[in-house]
């Protein structure tokens, strides 16, 4: 079955830290995607980056970026310079074959609070 | 501009009422899907639907009814069964199939029961 695991409940920093945010995911299958969200406090889910199983590249946009290592698992977000705005709950999810249809995975999300 | 519509906004609802919160995408998408969110926790799985006229129940359907009578349109009704109903409801779409594609999400429902 497929899991999807973010092991940080909530982390604090002060505005212009750097801070990773973790997910390990598992699945039996060979082609999977996976997201990142952000839910910021209106509530909304607002999408940030897919990442397919065949493209360990990483990604960077801004100051996100992103590292996948099928090696471990996992799809880390790091947030450089860190900014009040980025306040939010962080989601991480999988998609494949495994599930029915096009159905979402979801991590337990990771509260993420910017401190000024 | 396509994307999904929840309303209301905000909803009140007296105990042993039922009341439904309503989705409706223009995106054209085959599945719907609803979650229920509660205050630090992740999403919770209610229903979910991938064609008209069929339904299947998430983790935590009990308390919870929903309809699939338009491709557009996937109703949520909270029931009076539902002992625990205030939370954060929120309502996404999907293609059938497209494992990339990931979720749009609406901007969801949050209700209260007083």
């Amino acid at each position: 079955a497929q899991k999807v695991t973010q092991a940080q409940t909530e982390i604090s920093v002060v505005e212009k830290e750097d801070v990773t945010l973790d997910c390990v995911y598992e699945t039996r299958d060979t082609t999977y995607y996976l997201f990142w969200y952000k839910q910021p406090p209106s509530g909304e889910l607002v999408f940030l980056i897919r990442r397919n199983s065949f493209d360990e590249q990483n990604e960077i946009s801004g100051r996100y970026s992103w590292n996948f290592q099928k090696s471990t698992s996992s799809f880390n977000f790091t947030i450089t310079a860190s900014q009040v705005v980025d306040s939010a709950v962080y989601f991480c999810a999988l998609s494949s074959q495994e599930t029915s249809g096009s159905r979402l995975t979801f991590g337990e999300g990771t509260q993420l609070t910017v401190n000024p | 501009d396509g994307g999904i519509t929840q309303s209301p906004k905000y909803l009140f609802r007296k105990e042993g009422q039922n009341v439904t919160l309503s989705c409706e995408q223009n995106l054209n998408h085959d599945a719907m899907y609803w979650y229920r969110q509660d205050p630090g926790q992740g999403l919770r799985l209610i229903y979910y639907s991938q064609i008209v006229n069929d339904f299947q129940k998430g983790d935590i359907a009990e308390g919870y009814s929903v309809s699939r009578e338009k491709k557009e349109s996937f109703p949520l009704t909270v029931t009076s069964a539902q002992k625990n109903p205030t939370a954060f409801y929120l309502c996404a779409s999907s293609i059938l199939g497209i494992i990339n594609y990931g979720y749009t999400f609406g901007s969801g429902t949050r209700l209260t029961v007083v």
